[in-house]
C-alpha cells in the first residue's frame, strides 16, 4: 500500500544552519507529493508540493525535489530561522484528495 | 487563505462519556471534510471522509458507530466520540475541501488546528 516515511525528530539546529528532513515514499502510480507545516497552536498548512517526477516545489526558502528513481522528496532549507520551528509532515496524495502522511518531524531552531 | 476552525482544541473527559468535536470552514463552502487521528509518534491516519448531506465513508478499521460524523451543512462537520475510553485518547484533526476551483489533490485542503482528547 501507499506509505510515507520521514526522519524522526526532534531535529534541533542553530539559526542559519542548513536543514534537511528526509522523506521517502511507497506508492502505486504517480502520486503528488507535499510538505505540510504545523506551527504551534495552528492547523497544518501546505508548505510546498510537486506533482510529477523532477518537479521542484519551493516556498519560504524551503525546497523539495520529486525524485522518482529514489522515491524521495527531501525537504531542504539553506539557512533556517527561529520562526521555522514547527512540525513538518511529508505526504502523498492521488487525485481523490485522500492524503497519506508521514509521522511528522519536530524542528527546533535555537537562536 | 481559507480558514478552518476546530473546537475544542483540547478536552479531558471521563471514560464512558461522549465528546463532540466541531470543524467549521469560515470563509468557504466545504463540500468534503476529512477527519484524521494521530497517536503519539505515529502518522496522521484518515478516519473518514464526509460529504455534505450524505453519510460519511469510513476507512477500514474505524468503527462508524463509535465515531459519529455529521456533515449537515457546507460549513460544519462534527465528530462525536461515543462512550469514550482511554484508548480513544488521541489527537484529532479535520480538513476541509472547498469549492474553489483549485486543481489538483491536496492543495485545496485546509486543516483545522486539531483537538487533543484525553480520556481518563
Amino acid at each position: 500500500g501507499n506509505s510515507v516515511t520521514q526522519m524522526e525528530g526532534p531535529v534541533t539546529l542553530s539559526e542559519e544552519a542548513f536543514l534537511t528532513i528526509n522523506c521517502t515514499y511507497t506508492a502505486t502510480g504517480y502520486p503528488s507529493l507535499f510538505w505540510y507545516v504545523q506551527y504551534p497552536g495552528e492547523g497544518l498548512q501546505l508548505l510546498l508540493k510537486a506533482t510529477k517526477a523532477d518537479d521542484k516545489g519551493s516556498n519560504k526558502g524551503f525546497e523539495a525535489t520529486y525524485r522518482k528513481e529514489t522515491t524521495s522528496f527531501h525537504l531542504e532549507k539553506g539557512s533556517v530561522q527561529v520562526s521555522d520551528s514547527a512540525v513538518y509532515f511529508c505526504a502523498l496524495s492521488h487525485r481523490d484528495d485522500k492524503i497519506i502522511f508521514g509521522k511528522g518531524t519536530r524542528l527546533h531552531i535555537l537562536p | 487563505g481559507a480558514v478552518v476552525s476546530q473546537h475544542p482544541s483540547w478536552v479531558i473527559c471521563k471514560s464512558g462519556t461522549s465528546v463532540k468535536i466541531e470543524c467549521r470552514s469560515l470563509d468557504f463552502q466545504a463540500t468534503t471534510m476529512f477527519w484524521y487521528r494521530q497517536f503519539p509518534k505515529q502518522s496522521l491516519m484518515l478516519m473518514a471522509t464526509s460529504n455534505e448531506g450524505s453519510k460519511a465513508t469510513y476507512e477500514q478499521g474505524v468503527e462508524k458507530d463509535k465515531f459519529l460524523i455529521n456533515h449537515a451543512s457546507l460549513t460544519l462537520s462534527t465528530l462525536t466520540v461515543t462512550s469514550a475510553h482511554p484508548e480513544d485518547s488521541s489527537f484529532y484533526i479535520c480538513s476541509a475541501s472547498g469549492v474553489m476551483g483549485i486543481q489538483g489533490g491536496g492543495e485545496k485542503l485546509f486543516f483545522g488546528s486539531g483537538t487533543q482528547l484525553s480520556v481518563l
